[in-house]
Parts: C-alpha cells; structure tokens; sequence
C-alpha cells in the first residue's frame, strides 16, 4: 500500500497570506489527524476528521481549519498567516480510532 | 493542561549497547501508548504500541515497558545500531473521552549512537 501522502512539500508565505496543506490517507483508512510540529512546542494536535466529520480538534485558533473529502483526502487551511505559524505539519491516518497513526512527510512552512 | 514525557533529552550509547528511553504521562485515564522514531526530514515511524491491560511487549529488538502504578512508559533497544540514531516520541490516548480520540505526544528524546 502507499504511504501517506503530503503536498506540497515546502511552503514559503508571507504574514497575512493563506495556505492550503493537501493529505492523502493510505486507502481505507478513514480516520485522518493533523499535527503540528515546532521545536519549542513538539507535537501539537490541530484536529482529526473521520467520515468528512471533524471528530476531534485541539487548542488552535480558529484561523487553523480543515476538511475531509468522500474519499477520505484531506486539507487543512491556515488563514491570515502569522510568523508563529511556521512550522512542520504532519498529517496521519488510520483505519479507525488514533491508534498507529500512519504519518506522512510533512509540509514545511515557513511565514516570512 | 495534557502533556506527555520530558523535555527534549539526549541519550548518547555506544553501538552495540543497550539504550533505554523513559518517557512519564499524565492520563491516567490512557488505555493506549505507542513509541515512534522520527528522522532528520521525515514524519515520525511507528515503532511499538502497548495497551494498558499489558506491562511489557516485544518486538524486533525492541521492548517497551509500561507501568501504570507511576504513570511511566521505557523504549528498550537491544544491541542499539547508528540506523536507531533518531528522536524518539511516546504517546498516549486518552481514550473516547472528554479528552477526545487523538495521540498526544511527549517532547521527545535524542539518541545518538556512537561507533
């Protein structure tokens, strides 16, 4: 099976720009969970989407959003960029319930 | 507020010795921990994952051990190669809960293996 896939790899913005960060599950999971890593903070959990649903999200603001697809791809949005935003963002699936999350490459960002 | 593990340590081991990662939680109420490896440039890799009904599980030259009594979860690697070199993550879930289905990681720890 393919791995979990990230797009676009790197990414450079501006402060106040908008990004959208693309993620491919492995086919048949339907569980997708968003991370975002940061040296001085780790693993952070944005949120996590299950049947186009987010079922679960962490302590980020509102400008950090996401979306599942039929076919379980998934997006995450990050409007109105700020410096502290750049970061690696890590997406993970798995077939049901965050157990093994399978994770991706990431996509670096870096707001400038 | 939820968190997992230690500050960001580093264990240095001379290859072909044993390491050992220590990792505490905070959830009592986790029913499910799991170790991952991360590389320089890549997501983390699953290594091992143990249920709370378990205090030990075995893998390919790996081991973890849980005990729940002091909240506190170790990684062992036997006979510890430069390929092992990497940051280590623990996590656990807090299970169905108000805590939500989510992973929730501890910062991490270097290992670094000298030849």
């Amino acid at each position: 099976k393919a791995g979990v896939t990230q797009t676009p790899r790197y990414l450079i913005k501006t402060r106040g720009q908008q990004v959208t960060l693309s993620c491919s599950p492995i086919s048949g999971h339907r569980s997708v969970s968003w991370y975002q890593q940061t040296p001085g903070q780790g693993l952070q959990f944005l949120f996590e989407y299950f049947s186009e649903t987010q079922r679960n999200k962490g302590n980020f603001p509102g400008r950090f959003s996401g979306r599942q697809f039929s076919n379980s791809r998934s997006e995450m949005n990050v409007s109105t960029l700020e410096l502290g935003d750049s970061a690696l963002y890590l997406c993970a699936s798995s077939p049901d319930r965050a157990e093994k999350l399978f994770f991706g490459s990431g996509t670096q960002l870096s707001v400038l | 507020g939820e968190s997992v593990g230690l500050h960001l340590p580093t264990l240095s081991v001379q290859e072909g010795d044993n390491s050992i990662i220590n990792c505490a939680y905070s959830n009592s109420a986790s029913d499910y921990f799991i170790w991952y490896k991360q590389e320089s440039g890549k997501g983390p890799q699953f290594i091992i994952d143990i249920r709370s009904n378990m205090d030990k599980r075995q893998g390919q030259r790996v081991t973890v051990l849980l005990n729940k009594t002091v909240k506190h979860l170790s990684l062992q690697i036997a006979a510890t190669q430069p390929g092992d070199s990497a940051v280590y993550f623990c996590a656990e879930n807090p299970g169905w809960g108000e805590y939500g289905n989510k992973l929730v990681f501890g910062a991490g720890t270097i290992l670094r293996v000298k030849s």
